[in-house]
């Protein structure tokens, strides 16, 4: 599965849209974009995954470049609820493949 | 509550003794996820159940763990002969699709 690189940490201020970047430069055509988010205390949540085209949800959008090399989770509303750390996954989604492999990803905080 | 749950939510114990996890899944899910996460760091896979067979085990997985889901519901993950290095968060996670894992809040397992 393709490596993906993402901000150590990011803040945000209350009621603005967060913008999440994920680089992924060596993404394969089979391989889909996954955003995954985890608040203290908690597992990680679902957010969205994509392999392409751009995906919206009750959650986010997610915003894939057109080479596929890097993308964009947006936030429209931040609110403090949503700080957490969020994980940009890439990996092959077939039926054998299992493991869901998490990096350290990206400290959002949202300030009031 | 209908979502994945785990039992304990904390554990303390000596190095050298054993200790078992529980995890009851979301009751339709055939699928069955066991991760570890240190602090500061993202979860990693350790194994993975389908229905009652585990089918994948991470290298993280040494001989002093065994994970067990007997009647494909419920899983038990064992540390036998606990070292510090085993203090993390074991985190448990189900699902029907590949895509979308609902997880736990996980165990915290502090080896003194």
């Amino acid at each position: 599965d393709a490596k993906t690189t993402q901000p150590t940490s990011m803040d945000c201020a209350e009621g603005r849209a967060a913008n999440l970047p994920c680089n992924h430069s060596t993404i394969s055509g089979n391989e889909y974009v996954y955003w995954y988010r985890q608040i203290h205390s908690q597992g990680p949540q679902y957010i969205i995954h994509g392999l392409k085209n751009n995906e919206t949800n009750e959650m986010a959008s997610l915003i894939i470049t057109e080479d596929r090399k890097s993308s964009t989770l947006i936030l429209p509303h931040a609110t403090l609820r949503d700080t957490a750390v969020y994980y940009c996954i890439v990996r092959v989604a077939t039926y054998n493949n299992n493991d869901m492999r998490f990096g350290a990803g990206t400290r959002l905080t949202v300030k009031p | 509550d209908t979502g994945v749950s785990q039992d304990p939510r904390h554990k303390i114990t000596k190095r050298g003794q054993n200790v078992t996890f529980r995890c009851d899944p979301i009751s339709e899910h055939n699928r069955l996820y066991w991760y570890r996460q240190t602090l500061g760091q993202g979860p990693e896979f350790l194994t993975y159940f389908q229905n009652e067979a585990q089918l994948e085990k991470s290298r993280l997985l040494s001989d002093r763990f065994s994970a067990e889901r007997p009647k494909g519901s419920f899983s038990t993950l064992e540390i036998q002969r606990t070292e510090q290095g085993d203090s993390a968060m074991y985190l448990c996670a189900s699902s029907l699709e590949v895509e979308k894992l609902f997880f736990g809040s996980g165990t915290q397992l502090s080896v003194l």
